[in-house]
């Protein structure tokens, strides 16, 4: 059986903190990864796709380790409107379909 | 920018009711997928389809559900005989191409209660 696993939340963190998320993923033949942000009762969200060397988009970092099967997101300087669920997707084979995390529940407080 | 849209956006059906939610994908978009999220779970893959026909689907796709593309435009899910266990966000979305997935776009959703 193919799963993600994530961090359990909830994460309550101040607003300029930094907040790092980690997710471990069983299928090694997954050549895709993402993160996902999902706010509450709405349609997941692509934040940003995860490449082995690693990739940045501003305040968002996103690391794979294809060896431990690993794939982490660090967000610098947390703003209120980064409250959301952060979710944790490989795909899960060649017809394109998305395995899922539960997600890890983000709320920056002022 | 381009979206899918899905309709209706809430529905609430008596339990052993055929529901049809129904999906507009984006015009050029050749992939279809149906994904559903019972409130506080994860977001599962129901269905996939590709050159009208089915392409792969979830052991949770089983024969009370179907889909189709009636009409070059919508992407339906007709589920049968609704069981309470059906109620949950029902996803719609579409891709362009085999590659992956920065083209993959998802509905708002329709909320299904089953009572």
């Amino acid at each position: 059986r193919k799963e993600v696993e994530q961090d359990p939340g909830p994460f309550n963190v101040p607003e300029g903190a930094t907040v790092a998320f980690n997710c471990t993923y069983s299928n090694s033949a997954s050549q895709s990864f993402f993160w996902y942000r999902q706010d509450c009762r709405k349609e997941p969200k692509l934040l940003m796709s995860v490449y082995s060397s690693g990739n940045e988009d501003g305040r968002f970092t996103a690391q794979l380790n294809r060896a431990s099967q690993y794939i982490s997101l660090l967000i610098r300087d947390s703003k209120l409107s980064d409250s959301a669920t952060y979710l944790c997707v490989v795909d899960g084979g060649s017809q394109g379909n998305l395995i899922f995390g539960k997600g890890t529940k983000l709320s920056v407080k002022p | 920018e381009p979206e899918v849209t899905q309709t209706p956006s809430h529905q609430v059906t008596q339990m052993g009711q055929e529901v049809i939610l129904r999906c507009v994908p984006i015009s050029n978009h050749l992939y279809f997928y149906w994904y559903r999220q019972i409130l506080g779970q994860k977001v599962e893959f129901l269905v996939s389809f590709y050159n009208n026909e089915i392409s792969e689907k979830s052991e949770i796709f089983d024969d009370q559900f179907s889909v189709e593309r009636p009409d070059g435009s919508n992407f339906t899910l007709k589920i049968r005989s609704t069981k309470l266990e059906d109620s949950a966000m029902y996803f719609c979305a579409s891709r362009f191409d085999s590659g992956f997935v920065n083209g993959y776009t998802f509905g708002s959703g329709t909320r299904l209660t089953v009572v």
